[in-house]
């Protein structure tokens, strides 16, 4: 079975352009959600969606948004990039019925900010 | 918010040895993860825990959820290189609307031949 895939693998932007993100879950899963990794703050929760709805947000600015497509598919998109945004950013998908929280997470898209 | 404390930061052991980490939590979860993630890559589902007392293994690996609710461990036996890595402990909280893991810092593990 295939894992979570995320594309780009790798980003470079500069300050002020916006980039978007593209997660593909696992088949069957129908959870997506997207953290955001730094060494200094390690792994925060940015949202999840379920069914192309939106059920959770962590505490990020507006310029980070998502959505989620019918095939599950989700992108995420920040604009207005800031230097800080430089991170690698993970996408975990999960399967409703097996444990919301057993979150399977993609190889992440490690963006730079320049 | 819910802030997991992750200790110790980092760990350099013996090929061979056993290893212990553990993860406290200000508050209460009902699900606690244990991931480990290697450079470059995102982190991989080691073990997953639904109830307190519960003791899990997976190969070398154990956790436990804490009676308490509020901490959990991770052991590791007889290390051997792969095993090199970080390791993130996750707590969340069924119900609600509440479906975010909160991660701990990690423990940085390096595995001497």
């Amino acid at each position: 079975k295939a894992g979570v895939t995320q594309t780009p693998r790798y980003l470079i932007k500069t300050r002020g352009q916006q980039v978007t993100l593209s997660c593909s879950p696992i088949s069957g899963h129908r959870s997506v959600s997207w953290y955001q990794q730094t060494p200094g703050q390690g792994l925060q929760f940015l949202f999840e969606y379920f069914s192309e709805t939106q059920r959770n947000k962590g505490n990020f600015p507006g310029r980070f948004s998502g959505r989620q497509f019918s095939n599950s598919r989700s992108e995420m998109n920040v604009s207005t990039l800031e230097l800080g945004d430089s991170a690698l950013y993970l996408c975990a998908s999960s399967r409703p019925g097996q444990g919301i929280y057993e979150q399977y997470f993609g190889p992440g898209t490690r963006l730079t900010v320049t | 918010g819910q802030q997991l404390n992750q200790s110790p930061q980092s760990m350099f052991i013996q090929e061979g040895e056993d290893v212990s980490m553990n993860c406290t939590s200000s508050s209460i979860f009902n699900t606690w993860l244990w991931y480990k993630q290697d450079p470059g890559e995102g982190p991989v589902l080691l073990i997953a825990l639904y109830k307190a007392g519960e003791l899990t293994s997976n190969g070398r690996l154990t956790a436990q959820f804490g009676i308490t609710r509020k901490d959990s461990f991770l052991n590791i036996s007889a290390s051997i290189p792969s095993d090199v890595g970080i390791y993130f402990c996750a707590g969340s909280n069924s119900g609600g609307s509440n479906y975010k893991l909160t991660f701990g810092k990690g423990t940085l593990l390096t595995v001497n031949p």
